[in-house]
């Protein structure tokens, strides 16, 4: 059973279009993050949630945008997708309290 | 800024070899550093972890060393196996304020057989 999943695990699409990953935890997490991972491996954060306050890394394009219609998914929609958007993109999840954070196993987004 | 520097970015190591990793912090807010290992087509899993109140941890092969005054920390991997090649991260956070990793830019561990 998957603690933290994320769909689709691959999607390609053009430039211009706007597409969503989604996120689920089943571990009862409070806070979970969206993370990228560029071609060179680097993972950089990009959003911190729970379900009392979003911290957005000034660095992420304001086309990203977290959802969470729950405490268990936090979805990222991206519009106007860019080349430069191209990477694989991690969902974690962290238990208030606890440190360990528990990854996803990726979504690979090409934007052609 | 890169907060989290990590060195080598790659690292090939013989079967039975010490595998060594080193990350370098610059911000004395953190108290705390994980490591995690990345398999290829996976997310990134937690291997180890230490607080800044012990020098050193140890669990099986695995051992991470932490040196508070250098705002240094390192992984060693005794006995590396086959099976160990996977990029590693350093990260480093802060516990109380509930941060986000702020991760190395990773090394690519090849253990030969």
């Amino acid at each position: 059973d998957t603690a933290v999943s994320q769909t689709p695990k691959y999607l390609v699409t053009q430039m211009g279009n706007d597409k969503s990953i989604k996120c689920e935890q089943n571990l009862g997490h409070d806070t979970m993050y969206w993370y990228k991972q560029d071609s060179k491996k680097f993972l950089k954060i990009m959003f911190s949630y729970n379900n009392k306050e979003l911290i957005i890394n000034e660095t992420v394009p304001n086309r990203f945008s977290p959802k969470s219609p729950d405490k268990a998914h936090l979805n990222l929609h991206i519009n106007s997708l860019e080349l430069g958007d191209s990477a694989v993109y991690f969902c974690a999840s962290r238990q208030a309290g606890k440190n360990i954070q528990y990854f996803g196993a990726g979504t690979r987004l090409s934007v052609l | 800024q890169q907060q989290v520097k990590q060195s080598p970015q790659s690292l090939i190591v013989q079967k039975g070899g010490i595998s060594i990793i080193n990350c370098a912090y610059e911000n004395t807010a953190f108290d705390y550093f994980p490591w995690y290992q990345q398999f290829p087509g996976k997310g990134p899993a937690l291997l180890i972890a230490i607080r800044p109140d012990v020098s050193e941890k140890k669990e099986g092969r695995f051992t991470i060393s932490f040196n508070k005054s250098a705002k240094q920390f390192s992984l060693h991997i005794m006995d590396s196996q086959p099976g160990d090649s996977a990029t590693y991260f350093c990260a480093a956070s802060i516990i109380q304020a509930g941060t986000a990793l702020i991760f190395g830019k990773g090394t690519t561990l090849s253990v030969s057989s």
